[in-house]
């Protein structure tokens, strides 16, 4: 798997927007880029994935420049619930190649009143 | 049903006690895993099921010893562990294991203490 660097922490604050830039400069052509959220002493959830471009769910948006060698998670108006650890995952693994699914170390977001 | 429940939730164990946990997912998931995270780290993948055959295993001490019996249920069995084996371990299942678009569904997770 590509290897990931997202900043160690961020603060901001209740109804900002927050972007999470991660970068990941040699990803492969058929790699995908996946975001998990952590809040503390539970397993990680899945928010958004994406291949190229731009994709926006419920809960999230998720931006891709043209070379693909970054991607930014976007949270529209955040809370106070929105404070945990975010991790951007950047591969394609299969059980026939000899990748690993590694998280990166993950931005711990603090969402302040 | 999107949950992927793990028992038990805690668990305090001697290095020479045998303990197994256990995992279980009713998505109709082909795919599940087992990861390791201790305290402010990443998860770390320690074994990944795939159609109930070990695929992966992360060059993981023998005194963990994974095991599924079916679909639906995953085991970790411990025996003989240390202090630094004290965790969070971590259950998880995708539609199947290739390619990128199989979301991992996480479990809460077994906090363990070896003491």
């Amino acid at each position: 798997l590509a290897k990931t660097t997202q900043p160690i922490s961020m603060d901001s604050y209740e109804g900002q927007e927050v972007n999470i830039t991660c970068s990941h400069n040699n990803i492969a052509t058929n790699d995908y880029i996946t975001w998990y959220q952590q809040f503390p002493s539970q397993g990680p959830r899945f928010i958004i994935q994406g291949y190229k471009t731009k994709v926006t769910n419920e809960v999230a948006s998720l931006f891709i420049p043209a070379d693909r060698k970054s991607s930014t998670l976007s949270l529209p108006r955040v809370s106070l619930s929105d404070t945990a650890v975010y991790y951007c995952l950047v591969g394609e693994w299969a059980m026939n190649r000899d990748d690993k699914i590694i998280f990166g170390k993950g931005t711990r977001l603090h969402i302040l009143p | 049903d999107t949950e992927v429940t793990q028992t038990p939730k805690h668990l305090v164990m001697g290095m020479t006690n045998k303990k197994s946990l256990k995992c279980e997912q009713h998505m109709g998931h082909r795919a599940m895993y087992w990861y390791k995270q201790k305290a402010k780290k990443p998860p770390e993948l320690m074994f990944v099921y795939s159609y109930e055959k070990l695929s992966i295993n992360e060059s993981v001490p023998s005194r963990f010893s994974p095991e599924c019996p079916n679909s639906s249920l995953l085991n970790l069995h411990l025996h003989a562990l240390q202090p630094e084996d004290s965790a969070l371990y971590l259950c998880a299942s995708s539609q199947d294991s290739g390619g990128p678009s199989y979301e991992q569904y996480f479990g809460p997770g077994t906090r363990l203490t070896v003491t």
